[in-house]
């Protein structure tokens, strides 16, 4: 079935440091691609998305690029803030018309001033 | 816009107890309503989800049930609560059509003691 594989957190950054956060998927068809980030005691708000190969997904300084060679959606931050502290969930859209999201397990990042 | 209201924010309860969080969307109609379920330091975990009134699937068995009783609210309900069921409960919704996103409830933290 489908799948989605993020790299093991926590993840600690100084301020002003670059991230990447790899994710990986598994699908049949054609999905879309989420990243999802989640704030202390907070739902979870989307941050970017792609909805086919080679698509970039980009907001608030975070980029991801739709791979489909490489069945990534890897996400990268140039320089890093304190308030960017937070738990990033990768995610696609399953198959058919319900809508169901698959994720990842999640990875906090910690940023420290 | 759309909007999507969760309740209560937290909630301890004993086991044995019964359980009901409800979730009302805003500002769109016929959404598709989901109930995820967030244990601590893993990732989310799809346990209903709604395609119309009346309509629920569930994902996985388990304690809990849900319930549409009307377009735009999604209930979710146990009938005794066990300490396994603690965790952080989502509400989402998104336009159920294929690949686009789901918007995210802020989340009601369960304790059962």
């Amino acid at each position: 079935g489908d799948s989605v594989t993020q790299m093991e957190g926590p993840v600690t950054l100084s301020e002003e440091a670059c991230l990447t956060i790899n994710c990986t998927y598994t699908a049949t068809g054609y999905p879309s691609l989420f990243w999802y980030v989640q704030y202390p005691g907070e739902g979870l708000q989307l941050l970017l998305k792609a909805t086919k190969a080679d698509d970039k997904g980009s907001n608030k300084g975070f980029e991801a690029t739709y791979r489909k060679e490489t069945t990534s959606f890897h996400l990268e931050k140039g320089s890093v803030q304190v308030s960017d502290s937070a738990v990033y969930f990768c995610a696609l859209s399953g198959s058919g018309n319900t809508g169901k999201l698959i994720f990842g397990q999640g990875t906090t990042l910690q940023v420290k001033p | 816009s759309q909007t999507i209201h969760q309740w209560p924010a937290t909630l301890v309860q004993p086991v044995g107890s019964p359980l009901s969080l409800e979730c009302t969307v805003e500002g769109t109609s016929n959404p598709n309503l989901y109930w995820y379920r967030q244990a601590a330091g893993r990732g989310l975990q799809l346990l209903f989800y709604s395609v119309g009134i009346g309509q629920i699937s569930s994902e996985v068995p388990q304690n809990l049930s849900a319930s549409r009783p009307q377009d735009r609210q999604f209930i979710l309900s146990s009938k005794k609560l066990l300490l396994s069921d603690s965790g952080f409960y989502l509400c989402a919704w998104s336009a159920g059509r294929q690949n686009t996103e789901a918007f995210f409830g802020q989340g009601t933290r369960l304790t059962v003691v």
